[in-house]
């Protein structure tokens, strides 16, 4: 069945540092891919999304593409803040399906 | 409108107690949805809703869980005979879904309802 394996956490960083969190999925069919953001005390926000093979999804500087041959979408950032800790969730939509399916979350911390 | 918003924030009840949640979708969206998140993990789709039609149901939504979208517009998710196991927080969202379209609709996320069963 669908699934998505994203990068264990917790991950901290330094403000600054370049930030990949990995996340890979496994589909049968054609999935549109998302990332969400749950800032401290927060509901999902949604970061960025692709729809298609080779597209960019990016919002405040971070970026991630939709690679159909390695079924994988890596969030990056080149420089994070302070303000980026958040816990940041992978989301495939499901094969045939219009409902997503999450990954287990990735827990940043930025520190000073 | 400013976005998808749920009722209550928190609820603390007994077991075996029952419980409704509402969600009230962005105004202009056709599609909702119900998640659960439990600690620590991802949220899980329970059911979706296109206008007051429900079209679809996760096998997490036991026989003691009933959602609605009467007008299609705000939806209540009730459970019954609570447990303890039913404790998580309960997300709403809702999308547009355009005509014609074949892609997966952008979902907006509420707050979400936190729901611990004693």
């Amino acid at each position: 069945g669908d699934s998505v394996t994203q990068m264990e956490g917790p991950v901290t960083l330094s403000e600054e540092a370049f930030l990949t969190i990995n996340c890979t999925y496994t589909a049968t069919g054609y999935p549109s891919l998302f990332w969400y953001v749950q800032y401290p005390g927060e509901g999902l926000q949604l970061l960025l999304k692709a729809t298609k093979a080779d597209d960019k999804g990016s919002n405040k500087g971070f970026e991630a593409t939709y690679r159909k041959e390695t079924t994988s979408f890596h969030l990056e950032k080149g420089s994070v803040q302070v303000s980026d800790s958040a816990v940041y969730f992978c989301a495939p939509s499901q094969t045939g399906a219009n409902n997503l399916f999450f990954g287990t979350g990735t827990r940043l911390t930025v520190i000073p | 409108d400013t976005g998808v918003s749920q009722d209550p924030r928190h609820k603390i009840t007994k077991r075996g107690q029952n419980v409704t949640f509402r969600c009230d979708p962005i105004s202009e969206h056709n599609r909702l949805y119900w998640y659960r998140q439990t600690l620590g993990q991802g949220p899980e789709f329970l059911t979706y809703f296109q206008n007051e039609a429900q079209l679809e149901k996760s096998r997490l939504l036991s026989d003691r869980f009933s959602a609605e979208r009467p007008k299609g517009s705000f939806s209540t998710l009730e459970i019954q005979r609570t447990e303890q196991g039913d404790s998580a927080m309960y997300l709403c969202a809702s999308s547009l879904r355009a005509g014609g379209s074949t892609r997966t609709d952008t979902q907006y996320f509420g707050p979400g309802t936190r729901l611990t069963v004693l």
